[in-house]
């Protein structure tokens, strides 16, 4: 049963920490996601990835927040130094994606990495 | 650059009462539509998609959406719902074929009691 794994589920730190969030998407895709999803502002596109090269990552705080595919089983989402705005869920989905073909665009996510920063 | 509206933000419902959420976006060319469902402490999950065809789609427990051109509507509907649809539901659109990036609109939070 393929799907997108995420760790930590649970993260609670202090603020200044550095966070490390890691995503394992599906095998075979080829687009990564990271969203944000806090009660205030829904879910906020982060970052993204497609063929592990980033296409957009305007949503994402430049000075703190960095996002990276080390490989394409892999994709880290870190805060360093994390405040307790960053407070949220986590979570990261892939899907596939052909230029000029029929795409439908579906994602897939994980279940997400809740962070408290106290 | 696409937007979704969600204009429900908090919908109760009785068990049996029928149910529909609406969902407009903002987006001047062809794009694909989808309806997740987040339940209690759980990841979204797909409940149905529209990319091409018959603009009135089936999901899975019972839902159903209808693609309105016209209106750059993608209601979500159910006849009659139940206490386990209890969830937040996100209607999501992206540009066909150009991108799978989908824009979210900010949910719409269904209680249904028993």
């Amino acid at each position: 049963d393929a799907r997108v794994t995420q760790t930590p589920r649970h993260k609670v730190t202090e603020m200044g920490q550095e966070v490390t969030m890691r995503c394992q998407p599906i095998l075979g895709h080829n687009t990564v996601f990271w969203y944000r999803q806090t009660m205030m502002q829904g879910l906020e596109l982060l970052a993204y990835f497609r063929n592990r090269a980033p296409l957009d990552d305007s949503g994402m705080p430049k000075d703190r927040f960095s996002a990276e595919m080390p490989d394409a089983t892999l994709a880290t989402l870190k805060i360093q130094p994390s405040e307790p705005r960053d407070s949220a869920v986590y979570f990261c989905a892939s899907g596939f994606h052909t230029s000029g073909g029929a795409n439908t665009g579906e994602l897939f996510f994980g279940e997400g990495s809740r962070l408290t920063v106290l | 650059a696409q937007s979704v509206s969600q204009h429900n933000h908090h919908v109760i419902l009785s068990e049996a009462a029928s149910l529909e959420l609406g969902c407009n976006y903002s987006y001047g060319g062809t794009v694909n539509l989808f309806w997740y469902v987040q339940y209690p402490g759980q990841h979204l999950q797909l409940l149905l998609k529209y990319f091409s065809g018959d603009p009135l789609v089936k999901g899975i427990k019972g839902f159903e959406a209808e693609f309105i051109k016209s209106k750059f509507s993608f209601n979500l509907r159910k006849p009659s719902v139940q206490w386990s649809d209890t969830a937040e539901y996100f209607c999501a659109v992206n540009a066909a074929g150009a991108t799978n990036k989908l824009i979210f609109g900010t949910g719409t939070l269904l209680a249904v009691q028993p």
